[in-house]
């Protein structure tokens, strides 16, 4: 079966350092990529996503994740973590085309630590 | 306005009761799903219904029965509700091959 694998349940970083999240997707027909952060609480905000062309992608909030087809992963990084990043981020892979379910991760959980 | 709406937000209730919930969309799109969040946080895929015609029914209990009115409605309706079905429920839309947008969720408490 088709999977999403975020590697890391739960990181910390300090306020104005830098951050990379995980994915990683099993092989499989074409894939479109988001990343979602959901707040305490809070529904489902899409950060950003790949469906083709330029495999660095650039999202809100300062957020930009990086296509590498040969590793199959999918990693959302930002330069400089704001203590309002704090929060729950989800991966997401929809498998070919059409009105494709998404597959999520089982989600990072992110703390930032003034 | 809210793109993806749900109501209730919070829904309280005994086991054995039937309860539904409620999704609207105002964004013109053509598919809705529906997707169960448990209490590890884990998102899973439920139904997906496209133009009113269901095109996704995951292994989810019969207990469940998605309902869609018109393009812009897809209802969930719960028969005799169990603890394990106590999770957050999330509708989406979206357009064809497009990006999925997300309700505000529907937290489901079963006592």
């Amino acid at each position: 079966a088709q999977s999403v694998t975020q590697p890391d349940i739960h990181i910390t970083v300090s306020e104005g350092a830098s951050l990379e999240l995980r994915c990683n997707y099993s092989y499989g027909a074409t894939p479109y990529l988001f990343w979602y952060v959901q707040s305490p609480g809070q529904g489902l905000q899409l950060l950003l996503k790949y469906f083709s062309g330029d495999t660095l992608v650039q999202g809100i909030k300062g957020f930009e994740a990086e296509f590498k087809r040969s590793q199959s992963s999918f990693n959302l990084r930002k330069p400089s973590v704001h203590w309002s990043d704090a929060a729950e981020y989800f991966c997401a892979v929809a498998w070919g085309t059409g009105r494709r379910a998404l597959t999520f991760g089982s989600g990072t959980r992110l703390q930032v630590q003034p | 306005d809210t793109a993806v709406s749900q109501t209730p937000k919070y829904l309280v209730t005994q086991m054995g009761n039937d309860k539904s919930i409620k999704c609207e969309q105002n964004l013109g799109h053509d598919t809705m799903y529906w997707y169960k969040q448990d209490s590890k946080k884990f998102l899973k895929i439920m139904f997906s219904y496209n133009n009113k015609e269901l095109i996704i029914n995951e292994t989810v209990p019969n207990r469940f029965s998605p309902k869609s009115p018109d393009k812009a409605h897809l209802n969930l309706h719960i028969n005799s509700l169990e603890l394990g079905d106590s999770a957050v429920y999330f509708c989406a839309s979206t357009p064809q091959g497009g990006t999925q947008y997300f309700g505000p969720g529907t937290r489901l408490t079963v006592l």
